[in-house]
């Protein structure tokens, strides 16, 4: 049982380019979501998808987008990437039922030069 | 911002209990207080969950205050795998999440 998977593991982008980072989960999940972990802080929460086919803002969404492509998969992208966005990225699913816990993968870490 | 507020780091000697402690004095009737861990950086574990009960599983205890305005966790015969940083959380449904900086706990030989 995977759980929660999460590619690319690491990742080096120019200011200014593209990329999408993919998390996926096999544990029938109906909610799923994208954080950042800044150096020596805690994790924040960018966009989650808390049933397949809806998306909602977290605390830092600027910069982001995301598309839940089934009900497995959950795909973060940068459109234009900058140095700010410098961070390590981790995907969570839950099953949607009240007050379970989220369960996370082993995070993207991305460096943008 | 976390609703939370946790020492920044805390020492244990290998196999006696440690009792990491959380601040929530605002927490609502109907949040629910989440303990996970990373270690290094790695995913954050999902420890133990609870709303007003005290909740035991394999890993740990949580003890809640009656008045839910703090909470304990407790590992009971910590070991040097126990090393990481323990964030407690507090959310009404399971979505929004806030983590604070937690607390660095490190286990001592």
């Amino acid at each position: 049982n995977a759980g929660v998977t999460q590619t690319p593991k690491f990742q080096v982008l120019k200011t200014g380019q593209s990329m999408t980072l993919q998390c996926a989960q096999d544990m029938n999940h109906n909610s799923m979501y994208w954080y950042r972990q800044d150096p020596g802080m805690g994790l924040r929460l960018i966009y989650y998808s808390a049933s397949e086919g809806t998306t909602d803002k977290g605390e830092v969404p600027n910069g982001y987008n995301v598309s839940r492509l089934n009900k497995r998969e959950f795909s973060l992208r940068l459109e234009s990437a900058a140095p700010s966005q410098t961070s390590v990225y981790f995907c969570a699913s839950r099953t949607g039922f009240p007050n379970q816990p989220q369960h996370f993968g082993d995070g993207t870490r991305l460096s943008i030069l | 911002d976390a609703k939370t507020t946790q020492p920044p780091s805390m020492d244990c000697a290998e196999g006696r209990a440690a009792n990491l402690p959380c601040n929530h004095s605002t927490i609502s009737g109907n949040e629910y207080v989440y303990w996970y861990r990373q270690i290094h950086s790695q995913g954050p574990q999902y420890i133990i969950h609870g709303l007003k009960n005290n909740e035991t599983n394999e890993m740990a205890s949580l003890i809640i205050t009656e008045d839910r305005k703090s909470s304990t966790l407790i590992l009971p015969h910590a070991t040097l795998r126990d090393t990481a940083v323990y964030y407690c959380i507090v959310s009404p449904t399971g979505n929004q999440f806030y983590f604070g900086t937690g607390t660095s706990l490190t286990v001592i030989p």
